[in-house]
């Protein structure tokens, strides 16, 4: 079975600071990998994914991750947060695209001004 | 705009109430899912639906039955709820043409239940 990571569930950045949220994965095969975005009080909605290819995937709003295979990571940066970047941000892995969408739990980002 | 809306943001009910929650797509998707999301679990999938009057379990359905009697409607029925279903749903949908089966999320119902 599959299984998502994301190390650290608050995390808090200073106005113009690069963001950094990690997310590991377990998976048996080559997997399709998601970043969600929630704003206060809305669904989640799709920041970027990975499937095959280029393994540096850029996003929505300046976002960019990294698929890293040795390192089974999927980390989702940003080189200046906005304040407007408040929100909680959720990993998700699946094996194909088929399969069912398997998420982590959640790390809740604070910018400080 | 591909839309996917749940037919009530907040909600109250009380312990041993019918409770239903609805959710309708508008992008002619094959799938439609039901999560609950709760602080620190992240979101746990309870039913999905690959078809018209088809459904799979997820990983927490006990509690809870759905029904899907048309394409574009995926419907959540509590039939006793209890307080320990107080939570946040999120109702979701995907298209088997998309490659890559992302989903797309309507806004939530905040259920709280007495």
């Amino acid at each position: 079975a599959q299984s998502v990571t994301q190390l650290g569930s608050h995390v808090s950045v200073s106005e113009g600071a690069l963001v950094l949220l990690r997310c590991n994965y377990s998976s048996s095969v080559p997997p399709y990998l998601f970043w969600y975005v929630q704003y206060p009080n809305q669904g989640l909605q799709l920041l970027l994914k990975y499937t095959t290819g280029a393994t540096l995937v850029k996003g929505i709003n300046g976002f960019e991750a990294e698929f890293k295979k040795s390192e089974t990571s999927f980390h989702l940066t940003k080189p200046s947060a906005h304040m407007s970047d408040a929100a909680e941000y959720f990993c998700a892995v699946k094996k194909s695209s088929g399969d069912k969408l398997t998420f982590g739990t959640g790390t809740r980002l604070a910018v400080r001004p | 705009d591909v839309k996917v809306t749940q037919s009530s943001r907040y909600l109250v009910k009380r312990t041993g109430e019918k409770v239903f929650l609805e959710c309708v797509q508008d992008m002619d998707h094959e799938n439609m899912f039901w999560y609950r999301q709760d602080p620190g679990l992240g979101l746990r999938l309870i039913y999905f639906s690959y078809d018209v009057k088809m459904k799979e379990k997820g990983d927490i359905p006990e509690g809870y039955s759905v029904s899907r009697e048309k394409k574009e409607r995926f419907s959540l029925i509590l039939e006793s709820a209890s307080t320990n279903q107080t939570s946040m749903y999120l109702c979701a949908s995907s298209s088997n043409g998309r490659s890559t089966g992302e989903l797309f999320f309507g806004e939530g119902s905040r259920l709280t239940v007495l």
